[in-house]
């Protein structure tokens, strides 16, 4: 069974720099999007963006100057960069995996646990 | 930007039948899932390509798009479906989320 577990820190000041990494288990990344997700409080989900198996990666627009995900093939591990957060950027974050090759019929079918991140002084 | 719009709330008798509508402009002509999310578990996806069902994930859910409007149907709904449910579609090289509904079973 595939599984996606996520890890980082929970905790950030406002300026700093949110990492949040994700390790699939019992499955492969290979043919898949690495994709974020985040859900701010009493709010819907967002879409940050994804990372496909050859690293290149596709961003939502509203957070693309401050985003960087990353692949680590050898490790089946994806990460989340997030530069200069604030008190907006709050929220529950998620990955999941899509496959790449359902040319965007299917939605993400695993995912992570999520992630609480809070951004406060 | 395109949007998705979902009723906030939707409640249900057990054993009855329970639809969350999802709505955007010329959603018909997209492909639409829905996720399931419950406090405390990874989310599920329950039914990709507006109406196929993952492996696993019980008969009583279905899904149907056409026009603007896109309907989970959970038929003979269980306590353990309460839940948020979330419809997604792809637009323009982004995926677009609707805003959430919260399924009660009561």
């Amino acid at each position: 069974q595939v599984q996606l577990q996520q890890w980082g820190a929970g905790l950030l000041k406002p300026s700093e720099t949110l990492s949040l990494t994700c390790a699939v288990s019992g499955g492969s990344l290979s043919g898949y999007y690495g994709t974020w997700i985040r859900q701010p409080p009493g709010k819907g989900l967002e879409w940050i963006g994804e990372i496909n198996q050859s690293g290149s990666t596709t961003y939502n627009p509203s957070l693309r100057s401050r985003v960087t995900i990353s692949l680590d093939s050898s490790k089946k591990q994806f990460s989340l960069t997030l530069r200069s957060v604030t008190a907006a950027d709050t929220a529950v974050y998620y990955c999941a995996r899509e496959d790449s090759s359902s040319s965007r019929l299917d939605g993400m079918d695993v995912w992570g646990q999520g992630t609480t991140v809070t951004v406060s002084s | 930007s395109y949007e998705l719009t979902q009723p906030p709330s939707v409640s249900v008798s057990p054993g009855q039948t329970a639809s969350i509508t999802c709505s955007g402009d010329g959603l018909g002509h997209k492909y639409v899932s829905w996720s399931q999310f419950k406090p405390g578990q990874s989310p599920v996806l329950v039914i990709h390509r507006d109406d196929q069902r993952p492996s696993g994930i019980p008969e009583r859910f279905s899904g149907s798009n056409s026009g603007n409007t896109a309907t989970l149907t959970i038929s003979g709904t269980q306590a353990m479906d309460e839940a948020d449910y979330y419809c997604q579609a792809w637009d323009t090289s982004i995926w677009v989320f609707g805003g959430g509904t919260k399924l009660t079973v009561l």
